[in-house]
């Protein structure tokens, strides 16, 4: 799998958008990006998952670069309880096929909230 | 509740003994997956099971084995427990291998050996 750069951690205030990067310069025209989160002591949660086109869905949005080299995840208002660690992964639709099912998760980002 | 069930929660036991962790996927979803989280390691896989077969595995020790019965559920046993063995595991779930709906995890059950 392609590997994924993020910053260590990140700081937003509350009610405030939040943009999280994620670099991926390896990545190939097969690879999906997919974000996981990771709120304290519990197990990671999808997020948001796309291939190309900007995405969007009830918990955030993902903006893709157009040469698929980086992208980020948009939290339009943060909240107290959106503090978690973030993960941006790499996986080849190919592996959709049975092959390879598992998820590799980097260092992510640390995201804390402020009141 | 993610739908996805670990059992314990908490579990303390000495080195070198065994121990079985056990995880109900969500109604429906036919792949179970394991992971563990240590400290130092972040999340690593261990091995998937679709359909009560194995279909790939991860960094898992010889001392690690698993299992997914006809009802789907699945356990993961851990024997001759060293120090480091201690970590979070965590389960997960997924409707098919061959489409992506998201991986659903359980809450994990937290191993310290002593």
């Amino acid at each position: 799998d392609a590997k994924t750069t993020q910053p260590n951690s990140m700081e937003s205030n509350e009610e405030e958008p939040v943009h999280l990067p994620c670099n991926h310069s390896t990545i190939s025209g097969t690879d999906y990006i997919h974000w996981y989160r990771q709120l304290p002591s519990q197990g990671p949660e999808y997020v948001i998952h796309g291939l190309t086109s900007n995405v969007n869905n009830r918990m955030a949005s993902l903006a893709i670069a157009e040469d698929r080299k980086s992208s980020t995840l948009i939290l339009h208002r943060a909240t107290l309880r959106d503090a978690a660690v973030y993960y941006c992964i790499l996986r080849d639709k190919v592996d959709y096929g049975g092959s390879q099912g598992n998820l590799i998760f980097g260092k992510g980002t640390k995201l804390s909230v402020k009141p | 509740d993610s739908g996805v069930t670990q059992t314990p929660k908490h579990l303390i036991t000495a080195t070198g003994q065994r121990v079985t962790l056990r995880c109900s996927p969500r109604s429906g979803d036919l792949s179970v997956y394991w992971y563990q989280q240590s400290l130092d390691q972040g999340l690593q896989f261990l091995i998937q099971y679709y359909n009560g077969e194995e279909r790939a595995k991860g960094n898992i020790l010889e001392r690690f084995s698993a299992q997914q019965f006809p009802d789907l559920h699945s356990e993961l046993n851990l024997s001759s427990l060293e120090l480091g063995d201690s970590a979070l595991y965590f389960c997960a779930s997924s409707v098919a291998v061959d489409r992506y709906y998201g991986y659903t995890f359980g809450s994990g059950t937290r191993l310290t050996v002593v």
